[in-house]
């Protein structure tokens, strides 16, 4: 069982919007605004959409964005592509000993 | 540009011992605040944090496979090795390198490498 909680699918049709939950705990996203997402394709490496929340990496479309109010943080995809079709995780930061804490993922289908 | 590739056994035999190498480029694993760590994925599952190395040789671990792991670095080879004792099937995995980014984000990947368990 994931530290994270996550939904464990989501969908949406070409152009609209979608928001992917994470529910930690205070010793996790509660405590740390460093809660960072990362997309997965089939038989590939995850890549980093998200990180500290809100920031977006050089390179990740700005329909991508984060935010986290208490123990929860979301990811929103505007203007849903088929290309964004994949699993999502969630990730923060737990403390020195604990390091990171996952989610469950989420699977994103473009209908 | 930063890459990270894993390299090791495709298949151990239980109760075996894994070791796993990272090899990286891009960066140095002598420069303050960095560090490289390992992620693990079963088949069809959720990502799973195993340990990460600081440049300054300082380690974590994942409190629930801490007495399993060990993971060192060779600063001058760009290399950080993972070793996991006694392996069992439920380790079927692919085991990720990760670079630790700034806001602890795990800011570049390893292409991943797949490793069974299986007598």
């Amino acid at each position: 069982q994931s530290a994270l909680t996550q939904p464990a699918s989501v969908s949406g049709s070409p152009g609209q919007s979608i928001t992917i939950s994470c529910t930690g705990a205070s010793s996790d996203i509660g405590s740390y605004n460093l809660v960072s997402w990362y997309q997965q394709h089939p038989g590939k490496a995850p890549k980093l959409m998200i990180s500290e929340v809100s920031k977006r990496p050089s390179g990740v479309s700005n329909r991508f964005s984060g935010s986290k109010s208490g123990y929860t943080a979301s990811l929103t995809i505007s203007g849903l592509q088929a290309e964004d079709e994949g699993d999502y995780y969630c990730c923060s930061y737990a403390g020195r000993n604990t390091y990171w804490v996952f989610g469950g993922g989420t699977k994103l289908t473009v209908l | 540009q930063i890459t990270l590739k894993e390299s090791g056994p495709t298949l151990v035999k239980p109760t075996q011992t894994l070791t796993l190498t990272c090899t990286f480029s891009g960066f140095s694993l002598s420069t303050s605040g960095v560090g490289v760590g390992w992620i693990r994925q079963p088949p069809g599952k959720a990502l799973e944090w195993l340990a990460l190395i600081y440049w300054d040789d300082d380690k974590r671990y994942s409190p629930s496979l801490k007495s399993r792991l060990t993971i060192t670095k060779d600063t001058s080879k760009n290399q950080v090795v993972l070793t996991m004792t006694n392996m069992d099937p439920v380790d079927t995995a692919t085991y990720y390198c990760a670079h630790r980014g700034d806001g602890y984000e795990i800011a570049n990947w390893g292409q991943g490498t797949l490793v069974t368990v299986s007598s």
